[in-house]
């Protein structure tokens, strides 16, 4: 089994509808992040938390939010999804022992906003 | 903003050939990392230099680091079909409150 799962793995959703992207990790790491990756732009921050109490937004939070449920779980919700938001999704996790450890990455969302 | 940026955008080698990549930063680093992506997939983590190192080895993997000219190089030995995929170096900072920054990456096609 993966040691970050996301799902769903693809989505296509409607301009305007509510969407929730989950992740969940094995790894037992403190820090978790939200990515979304579009082409030629690599990979942008969306939000990251160091611990389920501490919520962080990233470069790019307008449009999203997170909710951190437990040290493994750790979501982004799309409130009102717009067609720029179609993107690759990704979700990491770290160790929290230092400055910016190592990243660990799940497989990925493509997420489609018609 | 990105932090990093590599160069070049595309690369096409044949295989056994040396792959070279760079990437330049912009502000003070506490370490810079190299990550691997297949096609559509989850990143994975090749190496991560601090900022007080100027080389580092990893099996076929070459990385250098010089502050003073905030730039990196990931060095690829004997190529192989298998390393076809894209590169990205990833950065934190102080300003970024160590989180990640990724540049757009390097794809590189290694011809069998």
């Amino acid at each position: 089994d993966a040691d970050v799962t996301q799902t769903p793995r693809n989505r296509i959703t409607k301009t305007g509808k509510r969407i929730m992207l989950e992740c969940s990790q094995t790894k037992g790491h403190d820090r978790m992040y939200w990515y979304r990756q579009d082409p030629g732009l690599g990979l942008r921050l969306i939000y990251y938390s160091f611990d389920v109490k501490d919520i962080n937004k990233g470069e790019i939070s307008d449009g999203y939010s997170v909710s951190r449920q437990a040290q493994a779980k750790f979501s982004l919700s799309l409130e009102s999804a717009i067609p720029n938001q179609t993107a690759l999704y990704f979700c990491a996790t770290s160790v929290g022992t230092g400055p910016s450890e190592k990243l660990f990455f799940g497989s990925g969302t493509q997420l489609s906003v018609l | 903003s990105q932090q990093g940026e590599e160069d070049p955008q595309a690369l096409s080698i044949q295989e056994g050939e040396n792959a070279t990549m760079n990437c330049s930063y912009k502000t003070s680093i506490n370490n810079l990392q190299w990550y691997r992506q297949n096609s559509g997939r989850g990143l994975v983590h090749l190496i991560l230099i601090r900022s007080n190192e100027r080389e580092k080895h990893s099996g076929r993997l070459r990385v250098t680091l010089d502050t003073s000219k905030k730039s990196s190089s990931l060095l690829i030995t004997a190529s192989r079909a298998a390393d076809t995929a894209s590169y990205f170096c990833a950065t934190d900072g102080v300003l970024h409150n160590n989180d990640m920054r990724f540049g757009a990456g390097t794809r590189l096609t290694v011809k069998p």
